[in-house]
């Protein structure tokens, strides 16, 4: 157990849904992160939040909406997706986004699926 | 931009023998870090072990160590005496110490199997 918790574990949704990730984090840090883990690819870095504020969007489509209401929470809210979403979303937590030594821990993700 | 590189998607070795992951780097920085994570079925990404550059001294771990040779810009991570746990997805990471450039760049995985 890493501290960080995801849910729902699984996720089965068409293209026209919309719904939303969650994760909490109970380890006091001030950065969460959303990676993007599909088969034999790299994990991408979606979105960084540091103290609730977005600091990095890496070229994400409008169809994924994250939000940080406070530094323990964070959500990934789809909408419209499309069958090539399907993957392993990931979200992880450090201390802060500024020293590099900082462990990154990471919750055990939601496995999309998009019909 | 640095890429991370693991050039066996797969490796095996016999329960309570050593294996070698490898994993090679490309950036033109001179301090920065790599990690080593493991990912069980279970999904959860662990910290292995970590590594500074400027640190010469290979990190420990208990059961694993690392090689890391930064002229060679390689970071291979050993395990020894391998358990049944030790099955999963290793992947390996590089950090920038620069501010601006904080994420994680990680390679494409092996994924080790251990024979009982």
């Amino acid at each position: 157990e890493t501290g960080v918790t995801q849910t729902p574990r699984h996720l089965v949704m068409g293209m026209t849904n919309k719904k939303s990730l969650k994760c909490e984090q109970h380890l006091g840090h001030n950065a969460m992160y959303w990676y993007k883990q599909s088969a034999k690819k790299p994990l991408e870095l979606m979105f960084v939040y540091s103290l609730e504020e977005r600091v990095e969007n890496n070229s994400v489509p409008s169809r994924f909406s994250p939000e940080c209401p406070n530094s323990s929470h964070l959500f990934l809210h789809l909408h419209t997706l499309q069958p090539e979403d399907s993957a392993l979303y990931l979200c992880a937590s450090s201390q802060d986004r500024a020293l590099a030594k900082n462990i990154q821990y990471f919750g055990a993700g939601t496995r999309l699926s998009v019909l | 931009a640095q890429t991370v590189t693991q050039s066996q998607p797969e490796m095996s070795v016999q329960e309570a023998e050593t294996v070698t992951l490898s994993c090679t780097y490309d950036t033109s920085e001179s301090d920065y870090y790599l990690f080593w994570y493991k990912q069980p079925p279970s999904r959860q990404m662990i910290l292995v072990i970590r590594q500074e550059a400027y640190k010469q001294q290979n990190a420990t771990e208990n059961r694993f160590s690392v090689n890391f040779q930064k002229a060679a810009k390689s970071f291979s991570l050993k395990i020894s005496d391998s358990q049944l746990g030790d099955a999963a997805m290793y992947f390996c990471a590089y950090r920038s110490t620069n501010f601006g450039n904080e994420k994680l760049t990680f390679g494409t995985g092996t994924r080790l199997t251990i024979i009982p």
